[in-house]
């Protein structure tokens, strides 16, 4: 079976320092990974995905990942944190050949402080 | 990227009457997904959609409680009946991307409080 964890509740961050948000993966087969935001009282938003390729993925808003393989992680970075990044942040791996069935970690609540 | 909208965005309802969500797509798209919410938690599958069939659902979700319509390409409804306190969730209704991208696009979710 796919699985996300996500191993933190919630990151604090101050504003212009880095930002690392953590998701490990168990899938068989290739993995599908995906990073979805959701702002208060909205939908998810996408922001990046890996797929096949190179191992660092860019996506919306700044935000970058890194798939790694070894250690079946795939965590969200950004350089610089912005007020407007706290949010909450779910990895989400596809659970089967359609691209809209995810398994989503628990969510990983982000709070960035001026 | 698909336009997606739901109705109604919030809602308070009675315990033991039903709610139907409604999810309008601006583009045809073959797939659809409804997930549930639950407060604090993350995103689980209910079921999936497709138009000219019964949708198919994930375990722990049944079509007496979480009725499912696809009449056509670019509309679908989740009914949550008899309702429960613990049916007090956000449900988002979520498609493919087009023309077969990889990325699924999400509705901006109905928050649903059962009293």
């Amino acid at each position: 079976a796919q699985s996300v964890a996500q191993p933190e509740d919630q990151v604090n961050v101050a504003e212009g320092n880095p930002l690392t948000v953590k998701c490990t993966y168990s899938v068989s087969g290739n993995p599908y990974l995906f990073w979805y935001v959701q702002y208060p009282n909205r939908g998810l938003q996408f922001l990046l995905k890996y797929i096949t390729g190179d191992n660092l993925v860019k996506g919306s808003y700044g935000f970058e990942a890194e798939f790694n393989k070894s250690q079946t992680s795939f965590h969200l970075k950004k350089p610089s944190a912005l007020v407007s990044d706290s949010a909450l942040y779910f990895c989400a791996v596809r659970i089967s050949d359609s691209w809209g069935k995810f398994q989503f970690g628990a969510g990983t609540q982000v709070v960035v402080t001026p | 990227s698909a336009v997606i909208s739901q109705k109604p965005s919030r809602d308070i309802c009675q315990r033991g009457t039903s709610l139907t969500i409604q999810c309008q797509v601006d583009s045809q798209v073959t797939m659809m997904f409804w997930y549930r919410q639950q407060p604090g938690q993350s995103l689980t599958l209910i079921a999936t959609a497709n138009q000219g069939s019964e949708a198919t659902y994930e375990s722990g979700f049944v079509i007496d409680k979480f009725p499912i319509s696809r009449p056509n390409l670019t509309f679908s409804t989740l009914t949550v009946s008899n309702m429960s306190p613990e049916d007090s969730s956000i449900y988002l209704c979520s498609v493919e991307r087009p023309r077969g991208n990889t990325e699924a696009f999400f509705g901006q979710g109905t928050r649903l409080t059962v009293v």
